[in-house]
C-alpha cells in the first residue's frame, strides 16, 4: 500500500475562519490523481476536491482549494470561510495506479460557532 | 443520481458465523471495492473487482472473500467471523480508469461478539 500521512489527527477552526489540512504521500509515479474526501457524522463519504498531478494549477471548488506541491509530494486542503456543516473527518486519498485509492488516517475538523 | 447501497447499516453477528455484506451500485461502474475503516487507520482496501467474476486482493484480504456474479453487485464474505473483524465496512464503485473518483455507500457497522 502507498504511504499517505495526515499529520494532524484533529483541527479546530472558528466559524468563518480558514483551516488548512496537510497530507503527504509517497510515490515514484509521475501521472496520478489526488482526492480529498469528507466523512460527516452520517458516515457518507463525499468527494470534496480532485487534482490531476499533471496539472500545475491548483484545484478549487467553491470554499475548498488545494496546494499541490508535486516535488514535495504534498497535497494540502484549505477550507475558507468555515461553516458548521464543514465539521467532519477529512481523508486525503491519492490514486496512484489505475484502480486503487490509498487513504490517510484522517483529520477530524471541528468548527466552533 | 449516483447511488451505492449496502444491505445493512448495522449488523451484529456471533464469532464463527458466516457473514455476507452486500453492495449494489446503479451506475454501471466497472470497478467495485470493499474497505474497512478503523479509528486511526483510515480506510484499508480488502478486495476489489474490475469486472464481473474478476477480483483482486487488496491490502488486508485475510479472513475475507468476495463474489461478483453481476456487474452491479459485489459481496463481501466473512467465512468465519472473528471479533477482530468488528469494524466499519465501506463499499465503493468507480467507472474504470481515467482518474474518476470512487463513489461510496453509507457503510455497515459490523459487531462480532
Amino acid at each position: 500500500a502507498q504511504t499517505v500521512t495526515q499529520s494532524q489527527p484533529e483541527m479546530s477552526v472558528q466559524e468563518a475562519e480558514t483551516v488548512t489540512l496537510s497530507c503527504t504521500y509517497d510515490t515514484s509515479e509521475s501521472d496520478y490523481y489526488l482526492f480529498w474526501y469528507k466523512q460527516p457524522p452520517s458516515r457518507q463519504m463525499i468527494l470534496v476536491i480532485r487534482q490531476e498531478a499533471y496539472k500545475q494549477q491548483n484545484a478549487t471548488e467553491n470554499r475548498f482549494s488545494v496546494n499541490f506541491q508535486k516535488a514535495a509530494k504534498s497535497f494540502s486542503l484549505k477550507i475558507s470561510d468555515s461553516q458548521l456543516g464543514d465539521a467532519a473527518m477529512y481523508f486525503c486519498a491519492p490514486r496512484i495506479n489505475d484502480y486503487k485509492l490509498s487513504f490517510g488516517a484522517g483529520t477530524t475538523v471541528t468548527v466552533r460557532a | 443520481d449516483v447511488k451505492v447501497t449496502q444491505s445493512s447499516r448495522y449488523l451484529v453477528k456471533r464469532t464463527g458465523e458466516k457473514v455476507f455484506l452486500e453492495c449494489v451500485q446503479d451506475m454501471d461502474h466497472e470497478n467495485m471495492f470493499w474497505y474497512r475503516q478503523d479509528p486511526g487507520l483510515g480506510l484499508r482496501l480488502i478486495y476489489f473487482s474490475y469486472d464481473v467474476k474478476m477480483k483482486e486482493k487488496g491490502d488486508i484480504p485475510e479472513g475475507y472473500s468476495v463474489s461478483r456474479e453481476k456487474k452491479e453487485r459485489f459481496s463481501l464474505i466473512l467465512e468465519s467471523a472473528s471479533t477482530n473483524q468488528t469494524s466499519m465496512y465501506l463499499c465503493a464503485s468507480s467507472p474504470g480508469t481515467g482518474g474518476r473518483e470512487q463513489y461510496f455507500g453509507p457503510g455497515t457497522r459490523l459487531t462480532v461478539t
